[in-house]
């Protein structure tokens, strides 16, 4: 069964650190770019940030360049996403989701595999 | 950065009828667009991509359609797992900036 779990959320206070991991299996996850996309509270889906299958090309969206690092380790089907200088804008469930490969324009894809989310909640 | 407009923001539809959702880029992204449903407490699940294919195993009341700035998912006769929030989501930009609308919410009248 092809799967991710995300694991790593919880509570930290404004400005503090987290890093968050997602397990991948059931999938050649060497193969595939990877996602990380984010829901806030009672809010819609952003993305967040994009790694290529071999690290090669990373993207950030705008409100997190500079603050948060996606990397992967594909001998462990693990991607993850180290979180610094968190602010409570930040708080939102965290999901990793992989891009749909084979039906993608350019290097852009639709998701077609979304782990459950991890919580993350910014806050004194 | 294009901007995805989903309209309306609820709507509310008897079950067995057919409730009709929008989508709008603010420039044309072509085909390359997906529809997303998510319901409470799930992760989201891939409806449909390429502006109307249907992903493996989402039945056939599901379609989509459009090109360029406009596009519209039918869900032809609503059943009760049906009701949920829809988001579009485009993927026409390199480098991959994805961005996705704010999501209609579809309910039980």
């Amino acid at each position: 069964e092809v799967q991710l779990v995300e694991s790593g959320g919880g509570l930290v206070k404004p400005g503090g650190s987290l890093r968050l991991s997602c397990a991948a299996s059931g999938f050649t996850f060497s193969s595939y770019s990877m996602n990380w996309v984010r829901q806030a509270p009672g809010k819609g889906l952003e993305w967040v940030s994009s790694i290529s299958s071999s690290s090669s090309y990373i993207y950030y969206a705008d409100s997190v360049k500079g603050r948060f690092t996606i990397s992967r380790d594909n001998a462990k089907n693990s991607l993850y996403l180290q979180m610094n200088s968190l602010r409570a804008e930040d708080t939102a469930v965290y999901y990793c989701a992989r891009d749909f490969l084979g039906y993608c324009s350019g290097g852009s894809c639709p998701l077609d595999v979304w782990g459950q989310g991890t919580l993350v909640t910014v806050s004194s | 950065e294009i901007v995805m407009t989903q309209s309306p923001a609820t709507l509310s539809v008897s079950p067995g009828e057919r409730a009709t959702l929008s989508c709008r880029a603010s420039q044309s992204v072509s085909s390359n667009l997906a529809w997303y449903q998510q319901k409470p407490g799930q992760a989201p699940r891939l409806l449909i991509y390429g502006a109307s294919t249907r992903a493996t195993g989402i039945p056939a009341r599901f379609s989509g359609s459009g090109s360029g700035t406009e596009f519209t998912l039918t869900i032809s006769s609503l059943q009760s797992e049906d009701f949920a929030v829809y988001y579009c989501q485009q993927y026409n930009n390199w480098p991959p900036v994805y961005t996705f609308g704010q999501g209609t919410k579809l309910e039980i009248k």
